[in-house]
């Protein structure tokens, strides 16, 4: 089974600074690496995912993050925040193989203040 | 355009009634689809897993009576939500994982129900 922590439920900062959402994940198997946003009543909307290849990805919305296997960690980030990226940010993660559903962390709500 | 649909985007129904939301996988055939649910200022929790043709897999905790799943067909799974109360008010979003184009999931749009 896997699990995904998302070690801060909450992170304000303030209009262009940068900013890091972290996310560790447990499993005993080969996982890809997912992160979704939501905006307020709205749906998700995937930001970047990791596959395989570099483990630098680069999402939508100027976001990146890092998969580091040794300390499986998928963290999240952003050199400059806008006010529009104030949403809930979701981690998930789901395994190489078979047809199970991803699991997602608790999510960490990012406020940007002006 | 969306590869997975989902129908009623917002529904408003009286308490005590059923409503029906609808997955549809637009241009693959999904053997399995997964409903979560999520409540306000939480994570999306899984409820079921959807099988083409034969009984979902219910989340421990999840009352299958209550959540009705069929996937009569690989495009098409529906949950009924049965005699609502407002405790059921949530938003549910349904998933499918395409294997091929890179182990791609693909999520609806999400329902808002609201039982008032």
């Amino acid at each position: 089974a896997q699990s995904v922590t998302q070690l801060d439920s909450q992170v304000p900062v303030f209009e262009e600074a940068p900013v890091e959402l972290r996310c560790n994940y447990s499993s005993s198997v080969s996982v890809y690496l997912f992160w979704y946003v939501q905006y307020p009543n709205q749906g998700l909307q995937l930001l970047l995912k990791y596959l395989s290849g570099s483990t630098l990805v680069k999402g939508i919305n100027g976001f990146e993050a890092e998969f580091n296997k040794s300390q499986t960690s998928f963290h999240l980030r952003k050199p400059s925040v806008h006010i529009s990226d104030t949403a809930e940010y979701f981690c998930a993660v789901i395994p190489h193989s078979g047809n199970t559903p991803l699991v997602f962390g608790k999510g960490t709500r990012l406020s940007v203040i002006a | 355009g969306a590869v997975v649909s989902q129908h009623p985007s917002w529904v408003i129904c009286k308490s005590g009634t059923s409503v029906k939301i609808e997955c549809r996988s637009l241009d693959f055939q999904a053997t399995t689809m997964f409903w979560y649910r999520q409540f306000p200022k939480q994570s999306l929790m899984l409820m079921a897993t959807s099988n083409e043709g034969s009984k979902a897999t219910y989340e421990q905790g999840v009352e299958k009576d209550k959540f009705l799943i069929n996937h009569a067909s690989l495009t098409l799974s529906t949950l009924t939500v049965t005699s609502a109360h407002p405790e059921d008010s949530s938003f549910y979003i349904c998933s499918a994982r395409r294997q091929i184009s890179g182990n791609t999931i693909y999520f609806g749009e999400g329902s808002w129900l609201t039982v008032v």
